[in-house]
């Protein structure tokens, strides 16, 4: 089966950019996170969604970050506008249903560089 | 969001030896609580996961928790070059910044 599954791999964008990363878990997992990866900060939770509701978002940094889960099987985190200090990992997880705090599977990360 | 502490390291043990890794936590209503192992340049994946006061095995991996302190810890016993990693303490969804494990030949 597929693990959760994220595009671009990598994204090189100038400040001012919008930049759209997406995400596709794995199917039947009904939640699903977004964090943020950096040598600085470490792995920060930004928001995440059950079952395409978000129901933490106190992470997202800033206006400027937005996030959405139309679906089961996508869900993608916006930048707009982008600056420097956005460059990061990416990193988008799923969890399957079940107990309140499962396993997260991980997939390989959107590495984001703003110049 | 919640806090976890790690040592950042880097933490070196000879291999063979037994690699020891810490965190604690500040939530203590937390019921969660997992190790995972990062390679350089790859995504997190768990190794361990622990609910209950005590330690859980598996393997050459023990993982030990105490709610009363609000500590968890990983063992790592007859450590190998292919151990060495970064291992991330998560308590619930909140990852601590890791401690980098290098297990020399």
């Amino acid at each position: 089966d597929a693990g959760v599954i994220q595009s671009p791999r990598h994204e090189v964008t100038e400040m001012g950019q919008e930049v759209t990363l997406r995400c596709k878990p794995i199917s039947g997992h009904n939640s699903l996170f977004w964090y943020r990866q950096t040598m600085m900060r470490g792995l920060e939770l930004l928001i995440y969604f059950n079952n395409n509701v978000p129901i933490d978002d106190s992470g997202m940094p800033e206006d400027r970050f937005s996030a959405k889960m139309p679906n089961a099987s996508f869900s993608t985190l916006k930048i707009q506008p982008s600056e420097p200090r956005d460059s990061a990992v990416y990193f988008c997880a799923s969890t399957p249903p079940g107990q309140t705090y499962n396993e997260q599977f991980f997939g390989p990360g959107t590495r984001l560089t703003v110049l | 969001q919640k806090e976890v502490e790690q040592n950042s390291g880097p933490l070196s043990v000879p291999e063979g030896a037994i690699a020891s890794l810490n965190c604690t936590y500040s939530d203590r209503v937390s019921q969660s609580f997992f190790w995972y192992r990062q390679y350089s340049g790859k995504s997190p994946e768990l190794i361990m996961s622990i609910y209950s006061n005590g330690d859980k095995e598996d393997g050459r991996f023990t993982a030990q928790l105490n709610k009363a302190s609000q500590y968890v810890s990983l063992l790592i016993r007859d450590s190998q070059p292919s151990d060495s990693a970064t291992y991330l303490c998560a308590v619930s969804f909140y990852f601590g910044s890791g401690t980098k494990l290098n297990v020399k030949p």
